[in-house]
This record gives structure tokens, C-alpha cells and sequence, in this order.
């Protein structure tokens, strides 16, 4: 039971560049998330998703695409890389409802230049 | 949205020494979570406690909703309890979007 696994662990994009940032899980969980973390700032939603096909907006998604084709995987599309894109990027995943709680994967250190 | 507001925002504690966090939050809450990311980056849930109290080993949190605020304790303190607590919370009519606050740094020397 490998839990949130995302790939790649460390990533170095010239600004322009496009890239996907992957996310898998094997917990047959529903609802799947994506955050960035930047210094001082705590986590911040990107976008999420509430099962295959349904993905909605979080608190910063600008400059960010995703798609939610089967339960397992969520991947996140920078279609244009920014500097102000450079952070760490962690994703999530949770049984639907409010009454679970979260498990995130190991996150993706992403530098933009 | 909700506001999520920690204290300390850093803590620094010899070993053995007891702490405890505070999570305020803003309105109203369906889920509160309390997490640990260790020196690695890794994020780990501690709790899920939107009321009452949850002991797990030398942690124990409380979360008090009509008042609008939880507490995490941490006992006899190691340097292995070391990095950034986060609390989340959801609230309104979404289930899902976690909102966090933006940590309190403990750092526990031998």
C-alpha cells in the first residue's frame, strides 16, 4: 500500500516551460487536492477534486491545469512556468465527507529560472 | 473565508519540556486536523478532531468549536517532535477544502 505517491521529487523548469506535476493513489479515495507551500504562507489550495471528472478550483489556481480521469490519478499541468510558480507542491487525498482525514504524498520541489 | 491564525510561531523547548500550540479559527467548523511536518517535508496527521479531546502518546489535542479554537499538547518533548505543526480546518458547505493556518516551528533541543 503505497498511500500518495507524486513524481518528480525535485524539478528545474526555465520560465515558459510547461511540465505535469503526477499524483497517484492507491486508497480508492475520492477527493484529491493539490497545495503549494511557500515560506511564511502555510499551505494554499490549487485545485481539487471530488471524484473522476469533477475538479473545481481552490484559493490559488492561476496558471495551473488539472483533469481527474480515473479515481487514482490527478495530475497537475503548468502550462506556462513562472518564477512566482517556484515552491513546494504537495498532494493530497481523502475519503469524501468530513469526518476523514488526509494523507499527503512526499511533495515536489519545483524551481523556476 | 475562514481565518486560521497559530501561536507561537515558533517555540523553542530543551528536551523533556512541555508545550502546547493554539489553533483560533474564524467561524464555524466541519474538520480540524492537526499535522506534523517533520524536517524532511513530510506531512503527517497527528489528529482529526473537529471537538473534544484525543490522546495519542505523548500527544493530545482539544478542540473547543463553540469557543473557536483547539489546542495541541505535547509532553516530555524529544528532538524527533522537531519542524512545523500545522492545523486545517474545513468549513461552510465544502467537505474538502482544507484551509490552513501557517504553522508554529518547534524546535526541541537535547
Amino acid at each position: 500500500n503505497a498511500g500518495v505517491t507524486q513524481t518528480p521529487k525535485f524539478q528545474v523548469l526555465k520560465t515558459g516551460q510547461s511540465m505535469t506535476l503526477q499524483c497517484a493513489q492507491d486508497m480508492n479515495h475520492e477527493y484529491m487536492s493539490w497545495y503549494r507551500q511557500d515560506p511564511g504562507m502555510g499551505l494554499r489550495l490549487i485545485h481539487y477534486s471530488v471524484g473522476a471528472g469533477i475538479t473545481d478550483q481552490g484559493e490559488v489556481p492561476n496558471g495551473y491545469n488539472v483533469s481527474r480521469s480515473t479515481t487514482e490519478d490527478f495530475p497537475l499541468r503548468l502550462l506556462s512556468a513562472a518564477p512566482s510558480q517556484t515552491s513546494v507542491y504537495f498532494c493530497a487525498s481523502s475519503y469524501s465527507g468530513k469526518g476523514y482525514g488526509y494523507t499527503f504524498g512526499s511533495g515536489t520541489r519545483l524551481t523556476v529560472v | 473565508g475562514i481565518q486560521v491564525e497559530q501561536s507561537p510561531p515558533d517555540l523553542i523547548l530543551q528536551e523533556g519540556a512541555n508545550s502546547t500550540l493554539r489553533c483560533n479559527f474564524s467561524d464555524s467548523v466541519n474538520n480540524l486536523q492537526w499535522f506534523h511536518q517533520n524536517p524532511w517535508g513530510q506531512l503527517i496527521n497527528l489528529f482529526y478532531i473537529p471537538s473534544g479531546t484525543k490522546q495519542n502518546g505523548r500527544l493530545s489535542a482539544t478542540t473547543v468549536a463553540t469557543e473557536r479554537y483547539s489546542l495541541l499538547y505535547i509532553s516530555s518533548s524529544q528532538t524527533t517532535d522537531s519542524g512545523v505543526y500545522f492545523c486545517a480546518v474545513v468549513s461552510g458547505g465544502s467537505n474538502y477544502k482544507l484551509t490552513f493556518g501557517k504553522g508554529t516551528l518547534l524546535t526541541v533541543n537535547p
